[in-house]
């Protein structure tokens, strides 16, 4: 398997821009996780799926932020309006039951 | 709301020394506990899962231990090498609810 895959690896964009960050679950895994890493804050939960249903999205920050699972293969984060306090880098995994697996991220920077 | 730390922040070690980090965690309420390894600029690698039932967990010189009742679990790295430099960090799982991730101990392993 190719593990979690995520794309971009990079985005720059400019303030006020929409984002849209990309995510394949490794196959058969029913749970996917959005995660945010900054230096000030280390790695946050923002949203999770089970069975392509979001759980808890009591870690999105704000209504600028959206997250959509439309099957068990894909997963979707998006901002609108992007802002300069959105940049870090953007982590998503998946699990079966218990062990998490994730990605390489995708480092965004909003100027 | 659970709360996870680590000590140390930080640690730097001669190669070869073997090595302890700490996470402590707030709610003994968890359904496991997973370590991680994150390269500079890279994504989390699994290292351990310890669920609730176990006590401890090994693979090759990596060995971690759970002691839910004092909310506290150990990595130990035996005869550390220059390639085990990394940031080490713990997560727990609160029956599924969410993962909860330490801050982290960045280790250095000086040849």
């Amino acid at each position: 398997d190719a593990g979690v895959i995520q794309s971009p690896r990079h985005e720059v964009t400019e303030m006020g821009q929409e984002v849209t960050l990309r995510c394949k679950p490794i196959s058969g895994h029913n749970s996917l996780f959005w995660y945010r890493q900054t230096m000030m804050r280390g790695l946050e939960l923002l949203i999770y799926f089970n069975n392509n249903v979001p759980i808890d999205d009591s870690g999105m920050p704000e209504d600028r932020f959206s997250a959509k699972m439309p099957n068990a293969s894909f997963s979707t984060l998006k901002i609108q309006p992007s802002e300069p306090r959105d940049s870090a880098v953007y982590f998503c995994a998946s699990s079966s039951r218990y062990e998490q697996y994730f990605g390489p991220g995708t480092r965004l920077t909003v100027t | 709301k659970q709360e996870v730390t680590q000590i140390p922040a930080a640690l730097s070690v001669p190669e070869g020394e073997n090595l302890v980090l700490n996470c402590s965690f707030t709610d003994s309420a968890i359904y496991n506990l997973q370590w991680f390894r994150q390269d500079p600029g890279k994504g989390l690698t699994s290292l351990l899962l310890i669920q609730s039932s176990q006590r401890e967990q090994t693979s090759g010189r990596l060995n971690a231990s759970l002691d839910k009742s004092s909310g506290r679990s150990t990595l130990y790295i035996a005869a550390s090498q220059p390639g085990d430099s990394a940031t080490y960090l713990c997560a727990t799982d609160n029956y599924g609810q969410n993962f909860v991730f330490g801050p982290g101990t960045r280790l250095s392993v000086l040849p």
